[in-house]
């Protein structure tokens, strides 16, 4: 059974800081990884999507990385800023299912 | 597009009444999946379907939650009775059919039963 894991569950940095985020999961076998950033109150914001042939992606500061051998993924975001504050969720698709991380959640400080 | 669009956005009620939750999914997507979040367990998958068909109803916990998709504009999450451990945010995602496509959420219906 697919398991997806975030750690750390709560992260506080100062701002202008780049950080990482991580997400493992058990099972190679995927379609692609998607990292969603979640407001609080609010629904799921899709960020970036790895499809399982690629290594990364990057969308202005953010860059997802995807290691489908070692079951990992890493979420890069540069210069982080107050507004960068949320809880980010990574989900990976295998079969037609989607399977959620709980997420990190995000705090920068100004 | 307008997006995932769901109603009620938020519901309050007392145990023993029936909730109806609704979705209609971005046009042109073929793939619709009901989540629920709470703290303590996350986002958990409860039932998906492809064109209209339930495909994995696994993760619904109980048989007193239903759900249906009479078309491919609208979806229903029901639950009858409903209990005060049913309250969570419950969300709705649709995405096009074939695996590789991104996961559009709508903005949720948080439940609350007392």
């Amino acid at each position: 059974k697919q398991e997806v894991t975030q750690i750390p569950a709560a992260l506080s940095v100062p701002e202008g800081e780049n950080l990482v985020l991580n997400c493992s999961f058990t099972d190679s076998a995927i379609y692609n990884l998607q990292w969603f950033r979640q407001d609080p109150g609010k629904g799921l914001t899709s960020l970036l999507l790895i499809q399982s042939s690629q290594r990364e992606q990057t969308s202005g500061r953010l860059n997802a990385s995807l290691d489908k051998s070692s079951g990992r993924s890493t979420l890069y975001i540069a210069a982080s800023q107050p507004g960068d504050s949320a809880t980010y969720l990574c989900a990976v698709t295998e079969d037609d299912k989607i399977i959620f991380g709980k997420g990190t959640r995000l705090h920068i400080l100004p | 597009d307008a997006g995932v669009i769901q109603s009620p956005r938020h519901e309050v009620t007392e145990m023993g009444q029936e909730v109806t939750l609704r979705c209609k999914p971005i046009s042109g997507h073929n793939s619709l999946f009901w989540y629920r979040q709470t703290m303590m367990r996350g986002l958990e998958l409860l039932i998906y379907f492809n064109n209209n068909v339930p495909i994995d109803d696994s993760g619904m916990p109980e048989d007193r939650f239903s759900a249906k998709m009479p078309n491919a504009s609208f979806s229903t999450l029901k639950i009858q009775p409903s209990e005060p451990r049913d309250s969570a945010v419950y969300f709705c995602a649709s995405r096009p059919t074939g695996g590789t496509g991104e996961l559009f959420f709508g903005e949720g219906s948080r439940l609350t039963v007392l």
